[in-house]
Formats: structure tokens, sequence, C-alpha cells
């Protein structure tokens, strides 16, 4: 129940097209949604968060929809470029609680 | 700039050779955690510090012990480490159960 299904595994995205990462959780007590960003040999970079009482939350070309009757949110890269290409970890939090549960990670490739 | 900076940011040691990783944060936060993270996987934690309330995984092995001292500070001490103890190791903090930072990790080699 504590665990947060991530997928694809790895995702292949033309420049100028979307990537979309999907989430999903069964821990109902989860109040906090964050998406982090890893390159290579570098520590995981808050990118956005959203938390259930809103569906979507905008930040540049990164947007968080969130289906909170499903159990889902996703991330979405609008106009996808070479420097996006990372692995992106989703991560879940009940509420009055510190620790973050991972989802498994996405490796995006943007290809020109 | 409010960061987290962990040092070293390499680490070789010896099979069963003590070594510590250190962590300091200027960000004032007063919950700092450890994460084993090897390649591929998500982070894994191992223990978190809620102000000086230490809480360990259940899954972390006793090969595995942190100090902190202070605020600031905070240490990742591997008794005796094995080769499969190589990995990244990151330090996170947080201001009580908000965002978590992440320190650009110290990637550790056991030969």
């Amino acid at each position: 129940q504590q665990q947060v299904k991530q997928s694809p595994q790895s995702l292949i995205v033309q420049k100028g097209g979307i990537s979309i990462i999907n989430c999903a959780y069964e821990n109902t007590a989860f109040d906090y949604f964050p998406w982090y960003q890893q390159f290579p040999g570098k520590g995981p970079a808050l990118l956005i968060a959203i938390r259930p009482d809103v569906s979507e939350k905008k930040e540049g070309r990164f947007t968080i929809s969130f289906n909170k009757s499903a159990k889902q949110f996703s991330l979405h890269i609008m106009d996808s470029q070479p420097g996006d290409s990372a692995t992106y970890f989703c991560a879940a939090r009940g509420f009055g609680n510190e620790k973050l549960t991972f989802g498994t990670g996405t490796r995006l490739t943007i290809i020109p | 700039d409010a960061m987290v900076i962990q040092n070293p940011r390499y680490q070789v040691t010896q099979f069963g050779k003590p070594v510590t990783l250190s962590c300091s944060q200027t960000l004032n936060h007063n919950v700092m955690y450890w994460y084993q993270q090897k390649s591929s996987q998500a982070p894994k934690l191992l223990f978190h510090y809620y102000d000086k309330d230490f809480n360990n995984e259940a899954d972390t092995p006793d090969n595995f012990q942190s100090r902190r001292p202070n605020t600031s500070f905070c240490f990742l001490d591997i008794r005796s480490p094995g080769l499969g103890d190589a990995a990244m190791y990151l330090c996170a903090t947080s201001r009580n159960t908000y965002e978590q930072y992440f320190g650009p990790g110290t990637r550790l080699t056991v030969t």
C-alpha cells in the first residue's frame, strides 16, 4: 500500500514533442506529490509538486496532472528539449510524515 | 546561496575499512536524511533525523550509522564497507514535512 508505481521505465521523445510520465498510488493518506529530476552523477532536484486539492499545476514547460479518484498523477513536459534528458522520479508523502515514497524512475531521452 | 553540501564528492575505500561521509546545510532545516542510491534505482532511505530524534529504517544494515552533532551537520559512518555498499549516498534536508532538497551526493567505491 506504500508503493508508488511509475511508468514507463524508459522513454524516447523527439525534440519539440510532449513527454508524459505516469505514476499511480494506493495509499489514500498521501497528500503531497513531488517530481524530481536527476542528471547522471548528480543529486535529485525538486522539479514541481502538487497537493490533491488541485487537478493541475503548471510551471513553465512542466505540468502535473492529478486524478484523485483514480489515484494517479502524471508529469507532462511540453516542447521537450535535449537538456531535459534525465531520470525522473515521482514521489508521494503522507500527511504529517516527513518521509517520501519514490517511484522506480523513468529515464527520458530527447532525440534531435 | 543556501544549499546542501556533501563531502567528499568521490570516496574510494577498501573492503572492511571504515569510512565517513559528511553533509552540511545552510538552509537551517530541522530534518536531515541519508539515502543510498544504486545505479538505475530510486533513492532508498537509510535513516533520518527529525531535530535530534534519530529514525532508522527497519531494513538499514547495522553496518550503517549516523551522527548529527548540530543542526547543520550530519555524518554517515559505514563501519565495515562491503562490495555491495558501493553506491551514491545522498543527503537531503527539509523543514518539518515540507519539500526535501538533495545534495549532490557522494559516490562511494569499495575496492
